[in-house]
């Protein structure tokens, strides 16, 4: 069985651009977030989905930031007019469905983005 | 504001030794803790975790500590090996699937 898995493993971006970053869940899992993490910090958390729907986008830092989940499997996290400050490993995370705590949420290698 | 504190960004220990890492949260309202640990290039993998009701879980040689009145947990490895090396992060959560991490301590097993 695979796990999380996430593509690209590297970005590098000019400033101004948009990216789009994917996840693909483990199969099963209908829960799915979003984290990333910035030099010398801990993961910060993005957004949650449910299935495709997503309850809580509190996470996300600014409209630049947007994420969509078809068919209840990939995600795809965009970042518009991408910002040095961006520059983060973006990781992705998903469990079987959230109803109790201590549900594993499970990761995948994350996406490093640089913004030049 | 962080609520959830690693202070030690790393950690050398021998090998067959414990190893402690400490983690400390301000927020009371987090009932419920977790431990991923993490190697160069890969995602973080879920170690341990420990409920509030709780003060101490084991598995295996990983056990956490929970003192809840010091808003304090610890994670020991016993006996340490060198295949243990990778950065610890803890979490904590308030009941949700939104976890607040910690910003890790890189552990080196020293063989």
């Amino acid at each position: 069985g695979a796990g999380v898995s996430q593509s690209p493993s590297n970005k590098v971006t000019e400033k101004g651009k948009d990216v789009e970053l994917r996840c693909d869940p483990i199969s099963g899992h209908t829960a799915l977030y979003w984290y990333r993490q910035s030099l010398g910090q801990g993961l910060e958390f993005l957004i949650y989905f449910q299935g495709n729907s997503a309850p809580d986008k509190s996470g996300l830092p600014s409209d630049r930031f947007s994420a969509e989940r078809t068919g209840g499997s990939v995600s795809t996290l965009t970042i518009q007019r991408t910002q040095q400050e961006d520059s983060a490993v973006y990781l992705c995370a998903s469990s079987l469905p959230w109803n109790r705590v201590g549900e594993t949420q499970y990761f995948g290698p994350g996406t490093r983005l640089l913004v030049l | 504001d962080q609520q959830v504190k690693q202070n030690s960004p790393s950690l050398s220990v021998q090998e067959g030794r414990i190893s402690i890492l400490n983690c400390d949260y301000t927020n009371s309202m987090f009932d419920y803790f977790l431990w991923y640990k993490k190697y160069p290039a890969e995602g973080p993998t879920f170690l341990i975790s420990i409920s509030s009701i709780k003060d101490k879980n084991e598995d295996g040689r990983f056990t956490v500590f929970l003192n809840k009145s010091a808003k304090h947990l610890s994670l020991h490895i016993v006996p340490s090996q060198p295949g243990d090396s990778a950065v610890y992060f803890c979490a904590a959560t308030s009941g949700t699937y939104k976890y607040i991490f910690g910003t890790g301590t890189r552990l080196k097993v020293l063989a």
